[in-house]
């Protein structure tokens, strides 16, 4: 089946920095990704839609400016957590259709975990 | 309201037991309806899908879906250790291409 990859698979942080979290589709094409956040035993909450060559659509609550996500190609998009503090402290998801697919075929990454200190 | 409602749990039974997981949903136009399990410390993995009311078998797991009760739930037959995860239910709404996910529930299999 299809493969997502994320990278790092886990970062540690000091408070201020910025981290940049890396989601690939290595076998297909993927116009939209979705990136999810996931708290400690809580489900996945959904952040942002990604869409290549254009700007993401954030949920309510979620900041742009805090999170930004570029989608420059097919296969990749990123996260970057700007001024990390440890309330962003999660565990990050990232999920892709394939483009042209059903919307329901969904892959997810294997996931990345932050640790601000 | 949430959107999508689980027990959280946690759900034990013994090992060869019947495992049953419940979901509701409050959105009437949602059409796809899918069960994830996810281990601790990992990203989720697709257990089933269901698009339409009845049952559908896959092996050990049998998911069940009733629209107009707009429930949904997942049975594991025949359960192991190894089945011991967290199960999510997430729902499809509509022209969205996103899931939108329960807080899931977390099954113990004892041997």
């Amino acid at each position: 089946g299809a493969v997502v990859s994320q990278h790092p698979s886990w970062v540690i942080c000091k408070s201020g920095t910025s981290v940049k979290i890396e989601c690939r589709s290595l076998d297909f094409q993927a116009t939209t990704m979705f990136w999810y956040r996931q708290f400690p035993k809580q489900s996945l909450m959904l952040m942002a839609t990604s869409n290549e060559g254009s700007k993401a659509t954030y949920e309510q609550g979620v900041e742009k400016d805090k999170f930004l996500i570029n989608h420059a190609s097919l296969t990749l998009s990123t996260l970057t957590v700007t001024s990390a503090h440890p309330e962003d402290s999660s565990f990050y998801i990232c999920s892709a259709p394939i483009s042209g697919g059903a919307p329901d075929t969904q892959y997810f990454g294997p996931g990345t975990r932050l640790t601000v200190l | 309201q949430k959107e999508v409602e689980q027990n959280s749990g946690p759900l034990s039974v013994p090992e060869g037991a019947i495992a049953s997981l419940n979901c509701t949903y409050s959105d009437r136009g949602s059409q796809s309806f899918f069960w994830y399990r996810q281990y601790s410390g990992k990203s989720p993995e697709l257990i089933m899908s269901i698009y339409s009311n009845g049952d559908k078998e896959d092996g050990r797991f049998t998911a069940q879906l009733n629209k107009a009760s707009q429930y949904v739930s997942l049975l594991i037959r025949d359960s192991q250790p190894s089945d011991s995860a967290t199960y999510l239910c997430a729902v499809r709404t509509g022209s969205a291409r996103q899931l939108t996910f329960g807080s899931g529930t977390q099954l113990t299999v004892l041997p």
